[in-house]
C-alpha cells in the first residue's frame, strides 16, 4: 500500500515568515490532495494536483507536484495566525475513492 | 460548507457494547466514507460506499460494519466496542466522475471513548 510521509511533523513560525511542508510518497503519485484541519474540527479541502509539474494556489498557499521525486510541497507565504492547524496530504493510487493520508504537519504561527 | 452532519458528536461507551454512528448529507453525493483519526496514524479509511447498498472495505475495517439504505445516510456500527476503537471518527462525501473534481468533503467528527 502507498505510504505518505510528511515533513516536518511540526512547525512553529513567526507571523509573516514563509514556510514549506513536504509530502513524499512511497509509490508513484497519480493525484495528490492537500487538506487543512483546525484543531478539533473536520478537514477542509485546499487543492488537488493531478499532473506532474502542476502548481496551484489558494490565497497565500501554493502547492506543487513533482512526479519524478514522488513528492508534493505546500508553501505558505507571509504566514498568519489563521494558517495555524494541521496540514494533511492525501493520495489515491487505487482509484479516487480510496485516499491514503499522511500523518500530518502541525503548524503554529506566533503573532 | 458541504451539508454533512455527524451524530452523536461525542459518545462514551463501555467495552463490549454495540455503537452506531450516523453520517447524514444533503448534497446528494454518491460516495460516502468513514475514517478514524488517531495520533501517530493519521486518517485511516474504515469503509466506504459508492451507492445505496454498495459498500467496500477500507484499510482498517475489522470490528466495523456499515450500512447505506438511503443516499443521504451512512451508518457505522461497532459491533462490540473495544478500547482500541477509542478515536475520532470522520465521515466524508465525494461525487467523482463526469469531469468533476474528486475532493472529499468532511463532517465535523465524532469523538468516541470506549471505557
Amino acid at each position: 500500500s502507498q505510504e505518505l510521509e510528511q515533513s516536518p511533523q511540526s512547525l512553529i513560525v513567526q507571523e509573516g515568515k514563509n514556510l514549506t511542508i513536504n509530502c513524499t510518497s512511497s509509490k508513484t503519485l497519480y493525484g495528490l490532495y492537500w487538506y487543512k484541519q483546525k484543531y478539533g474540527e473536520g478537514l477542509i479541502f485546499l487543492m488537488m494536483l493531478q499532473k506532474g509539474g502542476e502548481e496551484k494556489s489558494h490565497e497565500k498557499i501554493t502547492a506543487k507536484l513533482d512526479e519524478k521525486k514522488q513528492q508534493s510541497s505546500l508553501h505558505i507565504t507571509a504566514s498568519q495566525p489563521s494558517h495555524a492547524g494541521i496540514y494533511l496530504c492525501g493520495a489515491a493510487p487505487g482509484g479516487y475513492q480510496k485516499v491514503t493520508f499522511g500523518t500530518g504537519t502541525k503548524l503554529q504561527v506566533i503573532p | 460548507d458541504a451539508g454533512i452532519t455527524q451524530s452523536p458528536r461525542h459518545k462514551v461507551t463501555e467495552t463490549g457494547t454495540p455503537v452506531t454512528l450516523r453520517c447524514h448529507q444533503t448534497e446528494n453525493h454518491r460516495y460516502m466514507y468513514w475514517y478514524r483519526q488517531d495520533p501517530g496514524h493519521g486518517l485511516r479509511l474504515i469503509h466506504y460506499s459508492y451507492g445505496v447498498k454498495d459498500t467496500d472495505k477500507g484499510e482498517v475495517s475489522d470490528g466495523y460494519s456499515v450500512s447505506r439504505s438511503k443516499t443521504e445516510d451512512f451508518l457505522l456500527t461497532l459491533e462490540s466496542a473495544t478500547s482500541s476503537q477509542t478515536s475520532v471518527y470522520f465521515c466524508a462525501i465525494s461525487d467523482p466522475g463526469g469531469g468533476s473534481s474528486y475532493e472529499q468533503y468532511f463532517g465535523p467528527g465524532t469523538r468516541l471513548t470506549v471505557t
